[in-house]
């Protein structure tokens, strides 16, 4: 079974602390990708990345920046945190392989910044 | 413009009823794919059922079916003889091909199954 984790369930910050969400897979996926989740507004895409040290910018990266040092680990980092990324924040990942190309998905974060 | 669009925030469904789930999307992309996953209120999305643009047939999964209408654009989710546990919030899909691996969400429908 594909098993994606995350590093914390729930997680409460006060504005303006540096924060760290991390991500691990370990199914040798090539694509791992971080959402945010939001009443009404469904999954909204931060970033992705296709293979190690490469990164794309979703559709609001604005605020977020990440890390693929390793294949299995993806890493959201918070510059400095604002109330405005109080949101579940979850992490997938995905082959390339294939015409099925779901993705798996953690647990996912609840943050809560103060 | 939206590429999935669920319209129904909120549904109920009677306990042992069929309740379909309502996803339209958007695509001028011949090659895509159409997912539906749950989540509970634990927040984990679950996996529940795949349907290529291709294929032929609607795809099933036990109480789960996709109604493709390829025409029209909809993959509306059919969950049969509705389960206390089927309560959650579902999110249909789509993956374009020449999109690479992601995905576009809909807003989701908070299903409530009803003893």
């Amino acid at each position: 079974d594909v098993k994606v984790t995350q590093s914390s369930r729930y997680l409460v910050k006060r504005t303006g602390e540096k924060v760290f969400l991390e991500c691990v897979q370990d199914m040798d996926h090539e694509n791992m990708f971080w959402y945010r989740q939001d009443p009404g507004l469904g999954l909204r895409l931060i970033y992705f990345s296709y293979d190690v040290k490469m990164k794309e910018k979703g559709d609001i990266p604005e605020g977020y920046s990440v890390s693929r040092e390793k294949k299995e680990r993806f890493s959201l980092i918070l510059e400095s945190a604002s109330t405005n990324q109080t949101s579940m924040y979850l992490c997938a990942s995905s082959s390339t392989g294939g015409p099925f190309e779901g993705q798996y998905f953690g647990p996912g974060t609840r943050l809560t910044v103060t | 413009a939206q590429k999935i669009t669920q319209t129904q925030p909120g549904m109920f469904v009677q306990e042992k009823e069929a309740v379909t789930l309502d996803c339209t999307y958007d695509t001028s992309d011949p090659s895509y794919g159409l997912f539906w996953y749950k989540q509970p209120s634990s927040g984990e999305m679950i996996f529940l059922i795949y349907q290529g643009s291709y294929d032929q047939q609607n795809a099933t999964e036990g109480r789960y079916s996709l109604n493709f209408q390829k025409a029209r654009k909809s993959a509306n989710l059919v969950i049969s003889a509705s389960q206390l546990g089927d309560s959650a919030m579902y999110f249909c899909a789509m993956r374009e091909w020449n999109q690479g691996g992601k995905l576009i969400f809909g807003q989701g429908t908070e299903l409530s199954v009803k003893p």
